[in-house]
């Protein structure tokens, strides 16, 4: 089985920390995403990432950046955490299109910016 | 841009009964569609995804259809169970050569017994 782990369950930080979110596979996926999940608004794109070293912004990247130094390790980064990215962040990875197959997601990180 | 429009955002359907989940999609060249079950508290997992070659897919109770002409595709449940009860994601593969995908808004099934 697929496992995607993330550091936190729960993190609590106060405005304006800078923050790291973790995220690390042990498949040898490629393709690496950050979403994150809030009510009614479903899952929305942060990054994502196919390679090491590489990026690509997804749908909502203001206010955050990634990155991806090894293979089975992709960083979530808030430069500056603000209370309106309080939210569930949910970290993804899946094998290359070839295959297509779905996404495996991790737990989850509930974060609360205070 | 790239959307996907999912409805209902609640349904509640007796136990026994049938559950009918909806999406639309806005870019013809979209050409996988997954659907994802959350349930309280734990990750998304992958129940069932279709491929733009196919019309339709089943797996036991849970069935999926696409029509790419009108750009939708649907999740159907049958004989729901207390244990179906959950938010359910679809998704959409928008663009060829990149993995990202773009969820729908969800639903949250309730199956009453």
């Amino acid at each position: 089985d697929v496992k995607v782990t993330q550091s936190s369950r729960y993190l609590v930080k106060r405005t304006g920390e800078k923050v790291f979110l973790e995220c690390v596979q042990d498949m040898d996926h490629e393709n690496m995403f950050w979403y994150r999940q809030d009510p009614g608004l479903g899952l929305r794109l942060i990054y994502f990432s196919y390679d090491v070293k590489m990026k690509e912004k997804g749908d909502i990247p203001e206010g955050y950046s990634v990155s991806r130094e090894k293979k089975e390790r992709f960083s979530l980064i808030l430069e500056s955490a603000s209370t309106n990215q309080t939210s569930m962040y949910l970290c993804a990875s899946s094998v290359s299109q070839g295959s297509h197959y779905g996404y495996t997601f991790g737990s989850g990180t509930r974060l609360t910016v205070v | 841009g790239e959307n996907v429009e999912q409805h209902p955002s609640t349904l509640s359907v007796q136990e026994g009964d049938s559950a009918v989940i909806k999406c639309t999609y806005s870019d013809s060249a979209s050409n996988y569609f997954p659907w994802y079950k959350q349930e309280l508290g734990k990750r998304p997992q992958l129940i069932i995804d279709i491929r733009s070659n196919v019309g339709e897919k089943k797996d036991q109770r849970i069935a999926v259809t696409l029509n790419k002409t009108a750009k939708h595709f649907s999740l159907h449940i049958t004989e729901t169970q207390p244990e179906d009860s959950a938010v359910y994601f679809c998704a959409a593969s928008m663009l060829a050569g990149t993995y990202k995908y773009i969820f729908g808004t969800g639903t949250r099934l309730k199956v009453l017994a």
